[in-house]
């Protein structure tokens, strides 16, 4: 068990839909880290919080937010979905610092019909 | 953008033998690091390795790490069936907390 955790862990919802998937860092991580896998992509970097304010963007859609909240949650917020957007989204925490070592939630399966 | 690029894609092997994955990536690092992903799951810290260390083990796991090259290697020692997974580099840039930079990995199956 990694100490972070993602809800739902399965998520079917139609195209055009909005979708909000959560996340729970590991007990003292300020870093939370969002990301895309699916086949053809493999895993692709989204966007990065560190203690409530954006750290860094990857590739992230204009259709796709983020938030890190004061508890130091973090949601990820899809709009406008598309068959395309199926894929698994993980979130990610870490400590900060030179090492840098993420962990990762077992992440949300979304399937856009 | 994929920084590292695995090789190669997928591995077999029976139980027992070595595997060997290796990685290229294309811009200065901090560190290289290799993680797991069992079918669906997560993914798992395995090792980190410094831009300024060569070799570095933990267990059955060795890690090379050859900068003038821009390359990895990870090799798994005395393989078994519990190894099966996929396998990927992880690079930050060189300013610590940058998001890490996944390859799309290797896949292992190791048989007994």
């Amino acid at each position: 068990d990694s100490g972070v955790t993602q809800t739902p862990k399965h998520l079917i919802t139609a195209t055009g839909q909005r979708v909000t998937l959560r996340c729970s860092p590991r007990s003292g991580d300020l870093s939370v880290y969002w990301y895309q896998q699916s086949l053809d992509q493999g895993l692709q970097f989204l966007i990065q919080y560190y203690n409530g304010e954006e750290r860094a963007k990857g590739n992230i859609l204009e259709r796709f937010s983020a938030q890190q909240f004061p508890d130091l949650h973090s949601e990820l917020n899809l709009s406008s979905l598309e068959l395309g957007d199926s894929a698994l989204y993980f979130c990610a925490s870490s400590v900060g610092g030179a090492k840098n070592i993420q962990y990762f939630g077992a992440g949300t399966r979304l399937s856009v019909l | 953008s994929q920084q590292g690029e695995e090789d190669p894609q997928a591995l077999s092997i029976q139980e027992g033998e070595n595997a060997t994955m290796n990685c290229s990536y294309k811009t200065s690092i901090n560190n290289l690091q290799w993680y797991r992903q069992n079918s669906g799951r997560g993914l798992v810290h395995l090792i980190l390795i410094r831009s300024n260390e060569r070799e570095k083990h933990s267990g059955r796991l060795r890690v090379t790490l050859d900068t003038s090259k821009k390359s990895s290697s990870l090799l798994i020692t005395a393989s078994r069936a519990a190894d099966t997974a996929s396998y990927f580099c992880a690079t930050d840039a060189k300013k610590a907390g940058t998001a890490l930079i996944f390859g799309k990995g290797t896949t292992l199956s190791v048989s007994s």
